[in-house]
């Protein structure tokens, strides 16, 4: 079946600096991949959609220049959390898909931000 | 726009007992609706799918959900709870347009020996 491999599964870093975690899928092109945030004990909230090769679109509330996304190739995509506070640490999962038929979600990165 | 409510935000059964996670949703089209499993600090894991074919969908682990038009309601059931069945469910719809998913807000289960 469709696989997607998120890294890391979590990182520390310090407040300042910036992470960068990884969405691939692993055995089909996706078309489309989506960032998810979620807070504990909370469903998942979208922070982006991504196709390859063109510009993510952000959801409302979103800071783009803050978490950067990048879907260079039908099989990888990027989002970068630039000077990073303690207000951002929470869990990211990514999802990817090819058809809009089925959906494939990453094991999740949880940041940690000190 | 398309939404998706989860009746329940906990649902606590004994082992072997059956399992009723309830899911209505909202959708101005034929919608494809979702359930996935999630284990703490793990990703989702797709639990089965409904793409309008059979109204009755199978999924893993011996869980089923049901397609209900007229009442808009997609529920999830198993027959007999296993302790490993303990985790976060998400009810989810997808939007036709443009893929987006659109999550409930959860059900708890909690699964006592």
């Amino acid at each position: 079946g469709a696989v997607v491999s998120q890294h890391p599964s979590w990182v520390i870093c310090k407040s300042g600096t910036s992470v960068k975690i990884e969405c691939r899928s692993l055995d089909f092109q996706a078309t489309t991949m989506f960032w998810y945030r979620q807070f504990p004990k909370q469903s998942l909230m979208l922070m982006a959609t991504s196709n390859e090769g063109s510009k993510a679109t952000y959801e409302q509330g979103v800071e783009k220049d803050k978490f950067l996304i990048n879907h260079a190739s039908l099989t990888l995509s990027t989002l970068t959390v630039t000077s990073a506070h303690p207000e951002d640490s929470s869990f990211y999962i990514c999802s990817a898909t090819a058809t809009g038929d089925g959906y494939t979600f990453g094991s999740g990165t949880r940041l940690t931000v000190v | 726009a398309q939404s998706v409510t989860q009746l329940d935000s906990h649902v606590s059964v004994s082992e072997g007992t059956p399992v009723l996670l309830r899911c209505n949703y909202s959708s101005s089209y034929s919608p494809s609706l979702f359930w996935y499993v999630q284990h703490p600090n793990k990703g989702l894991q797709l639990l089965l799918k409904y793409t309008s074919a059979a109204t009755l969908v199978k999924g893993i682990n011996g869980f089923e959900a049901e397609f209900k038009k007229s009442e808009t309601s997609f529920h999830l059931t198993k027959p007999s709870a296993h302790m490993s069945d303990a985790a976060e469910y998400f009810c989810v719809v997808s939007t036709i347009n443009d893929y987006k998913l659109s999550f409930g807000a959860g059900t708890t289960v909690t699964v006592r020996a």
